[in-house]
């Protein structure tokens, strides 16, 4: 019964360039979240979705930022023009319920040189 | 808002001793309180939760924590230490009512280290 997937686990990327990161929730979650990890900084929430719908982005910073979490597929988090302010490690989450406990994967640890 | 505090970013105990990790949190109602644990290369992993009812709360591999308002703690126990404990581990809370809980706000972490 596999768990939450991401990948790349790593990413490297320029200035400039744009970051793809991809979550398989636990088969049969359709309650998707993702959350940041800065350096020396707790998690922090940024975004709920469900299939197809963004449900919460709050915690998502306003530009360049972007999630979807489409019918069929994973669910990308998508960085625009990256800037070396987002490296950071990514973490997605799935949960079967919104109530349920939410099940993280390993992360995506993104550096921008 | 809400926030959570661990005190000891970095915590070392011998096999068979006591792990305490301590957990404070900031929250103008008493919040869902969790800890998780992220061993290298995996995934956070749940290790108890309080909603509500008992405070003292039991999880798996033999940890405990407490919940108490009047401290605004939720620390970590485990009685005996095993090296398999080593690991990273994470407290979080998220608001109790509103429509929100799912949004987690965790600690910076905890990493405990077993010595032999």
């Amino acid at each position: 019964n596999a768990g939450v997937m991401q990948n790349p686990r790593h990413l490297v990327r320029r200035r400039g360039q744009e970051a793809r990161l991809r979550c398989s929730p636990v088969k049969g979650h359709s309650h998707v979240y993702w959350y940041r990890q800065l350096p020396e900084e707790g998690l922090k929430f940024m975004v709920y979705l469900q299939k197809e719908n963004i449900i919460d982005e709050s915690g998502m910073p306003k530009e360049r930022f972007s999630a979807e979490f489409p019918k069929e597929g994973p669910s990308i988090l998508r960085i625009q023009q990256v800037v070396r302010g987002d490296s950071a490690a990514y973490f997605c989450a799935s949960s079967q319920s919104l109530e349920d406990t939410q099940y993280f994967g390993p992360g995506t640890r993104l550096t921008v040189l | 808002a809400q926030s959570v505090t661990q005190l000891g970013s970095h915590v070392s105990v011998s096999e068979g001793a006591l792990v305490l990790l301590r957990c404070n949190y900031s929250s103008s109602v008493p919040p869902y309180l969790f800890w998780y644990v992220q061993y290298p290369n995996q995934g956070l992993q749940l290790l108890l939760k309080y909603t509500s009812a008992a405070t003292l709360v039991k999880g798996i591999n033999g940890f405990e924590a407490e919940f108490k308002k009047s401290e605004t703690s939720f620390h970590l126990t485990k009685p005996s230490a095993h090296m398999s404990d080593a690991a990273e581990y994470f407290c979080a809370v998220s608001p109790r009512g509103g429509g929100s809980n799912y949004k987690l706000t965790f600690g910076k972490g905890t990493l405990l280290t077993v010595n032999p």
